[in-house]
């Protein structure tokens, strides 16, 4: 069975500096997709970026960015210049190519201090 | 926005009651998708509709059942309630089937079984 794990269950970081958030997976397929959701207060989950994983180039969306080892079956987001309203849950989500369903982490709670 | 709309966004119950939670997917999306974000088990894969018809299916309870009507919205039906289904209810849309797209969620409807 596919799993995903975020192995720090809270990060913290200073305005404007730079934070790595971690994410493994698990899996026997060879083609799947990658993902970071964001959950603010609000409660939505909003889409922060997407890795396919038959591209060896990294995604990255404006200050965010992803490291992705496929071998080591690693997904990192990295956050650049830190700003306040990046304060939330963050989680690791996994799909097979071709499923219907994300798995998802366990998420990294992220506070920026000001 | 999303474009996803759930109601009620809180819902308040009492053991053995049954409740409904609907979804508006954004317009033109054929598939929608019931997920569950509960402090225990985290956020777990329901079920999900492509155009009417059932296409997948997760870790649904047999207690809960879920449809899409031919004006594309969604009901997930939760009876016999217990302490344990209190969660937070996510719907999230695509525009095909899902399987090579991205999934946009709903503000989810916090559902409190007391």
């Amino acid at each position: 069975a596919q799993t995903v794990t975020q192995s720090q269950p809270e990060m913290s970081v200073q305005e404007a500096e730079t934070v790595t958030l971690s994410c493994t997976y698990d899996t026997s397929e060879s083609d799947y997709y990658l993902f970071w959701y964001k959950q603010p207060p609000s409660r939505q989950m909003i889409l922060v970026i997407r890795q396919e994983a038959y591209k060896q180039q990294n995604a990255t969306e404006n200050r965010f960015s992803v490291n992705f080892q496929k071998a080591a079956k690693s997904f990192s987001l990295k956050i650049s210049d830190s700003q306040l309203g990046d304060a939330a849950m963050y989680f690791c989500a996994y799909k097979w190519w071709g499923a219907q369903k994300l798995v998802f982490g366990q998420g990294t709670r992220l506070t920026i201090n000001p | 926005d999303s474009g996803v709309t759930q109601t009620p966004k809180h819902l308040i119950t009492a053991t053995g009651q049954r409740v409904t939670l609907r979804c508006s997917p954004r317009s033109g999306d054929l598939s929608v998708y019931w997920y569950q974000q509960s402090l225990d088990q985290g956020l777990q894969f329901l079920i999900q509709y492509y155009n009417g018809e059932e296409r997948a299916k997760g870790n649904i309870l047999e207690r809960f059942s879920a449809q899409q009507f031919p004006d594309l919205h969604s009901e997930l039906n939760l009876s016999s309630l217990e302490l344990g289904d209190s969660a937070l209810y996510f719907c999230a849309s695509s525009g095909g089937d899902g399987s090579n797209e991205k999934l946009f969620f709903g503000s989810g409807t916090q559902l409190s079984v007391l």
